[in-house]
Order: structure tokens, then C-alpha cells, then sequence
């Protein structure tokens, strides 16, 4: 199994651009998780979902943040418009199961806003 | 909620050496304890959990225990390398939240 696959890698964009990461989970996987890791803040849960529906999204910043999972196999952050606060490491994941199972993360994808 | 809280937030060993890296979480109901292993600029990766039905798990030179009553778990690495050198997190489950991290770092 290639295990989750996220993209882009980096990301670097001026303040006020939309941003889209993308996710594919491990193929089977019932439960989608994105997270943020920060130095100040460490990895922190934004939203995560199940069988495509979103379970919690109470991590989720505020409203410039939005998920989308209009299939088993992607999903979607999206940050518009983007400030440099944002700037982190995004980190996708997956499980078989909810967070008692264990969780398959992706590569990340460093985002960089100016 | 949840919280997790992780000591130490580094920690510096020699080549050889033992490391242990302490977890406390507030929530009773969490019976899922999962850590995780981040190498630098890499991805996070399970190394080895325990659930609340059990008190010890080995696997080679990792261990973890866990102690519901005290509602504390920690992660042993013996036989330190410099490979193991990387940022540790531990987490606990009744929703899954992750401690600040540990920085292990072993000198040769």
C-alpha cells in the first residue's frame, strides 16, 4: 500500500490566496484526520471525518478554514484567504477505526504564507 | 476533554544509554495510548501503543506501561542509538490528543 498520500509537499503563497491541500487515505480506511503541528502549539486536530461525513470540526481556527470528503478516497483543506499565521505543517491521516486504532499519517505538507 | 501532558520536553542521553519519557492524561475514560515517533522534517509513526487492559508492552528495546490508577504512561528505550534520536509524542484516547512532543537527543 503506497499509505496516505498528501499534496502538495511545500507550499508557498502571498496572504489573502486560497490554499488547497489535498489528501488520499489508505485504501479501506473509514476515518480522515487532518492535523496541524506548529512549534508553539504542537500537532493539534482540526477536524476529522467518518465514512466521508465530518465528525468534529471543533479544531478547526475559525471560518477561513474549511474540509471537504466527497469520497472515500480525498479529501480537502482549504484556507481562504490564507495569513501568515497559518503557516504550519499540515498533516493528513487515516485509520481503520477512530482514534482507538492506530493512525497512518501522510508526508505533510509545509505551508508557508508571506 | 482530554488533556495529555509530556515530561520531559527534551531530553539528552548518551549512546547506550536509558530513556524514559513520562505521560499524564485527565480523562478516565481514555483506554488507548498510542506513541509516536517524528523524525526531523518527516512524518509521525506509530512505535508502539498499549490499551488499558494491559500494564507492560515490550517490543525490542521499547517498552511502554501504563498505570490507570495514577493515569500515567511512559515509553522506555534502553540500549539508546543515535537513530532514535527524533521528537517522541505520546497520546491518550477517549478523543485522541497528542502530548507537546519530547526531543530525544543521543549523542554517540
Amino acid at each position: 500500500d503506497a499509505g496516505v498520500i498528501q499534496s502538495p509537499r511545500h507550499e508557498v503563497t502571498e496572504m489573502g490566496q486560497e490554499v488547497t491541500l489535498r489528501c488520499k487515505p489508505i485504501s479501506g480506511h473509514d476515518y480522515l484526520f487532518w492535523y496541524r503541528q506548529t512549534m508553539m502549539r504542537g500537532l493539534e486536530l482540526l477536524i476529522y471525518f467518518n465514512n466521508n461525513v465530518p465528525i468534529d470540526d471543533s479544531g478547526m481556527p475559525e471560518d477561513r478554514f474549511s474540509a471537504k470528503m466527497p469520497n472515500a478516497s480525498f479529501s480537502t483543506l482549504k484556507i481562504q484567504p490564507s495569513e501568515p499565521r497559518d503557516s504550519a505543517v499540515y498533516f493528513c491521516a487515516s485509520s481503520l477505526g477512530q482514534g482507538n486504532q492506530p493512525q497512518h499519517f501522510g508526508d505533510g505538507t509545509r505551508l508557508s504564507i508571506l | 476533554g482530554e488533556n495529555v501532558e509530556q515530561h520531559p520536553s527534551t531530553l539528552s542521553v548518551q549512546e547506550g544509554d536509558s530513556a524514559v519519557i513520562k505521560c499524564t492524561y485527565s480523562d478516565s475514560a481514555s483506554n488507548y495510548f498510542p506513541w509516536y515517533k517524528q523524525e526531523l522534517g518527516k512524518r509521525p509513526q506509530l512505535i508502539i501503543d498499549i490499551r488499558s487492559n494491559v500494564g507492560e508492552k515490550k517490543d525490542q528495546r521499547i517498552a511502554v506501561t501504563l498505570n490507570k490508577t495514577a493515569k500515567h504512561f511512559s515509553l522506555h528505550i534502553t540500549e539508546t542509538q543515535p537513530e532514535d534520536s527524533a521528537v517522541y509524542f505520546c497520546a491518550a484516547y477517549s478523543t485522541l490528543t497528542f502530548g507537546k512532543g519530547t526531543m530525544l537527543l543521543v549523542s554517540p
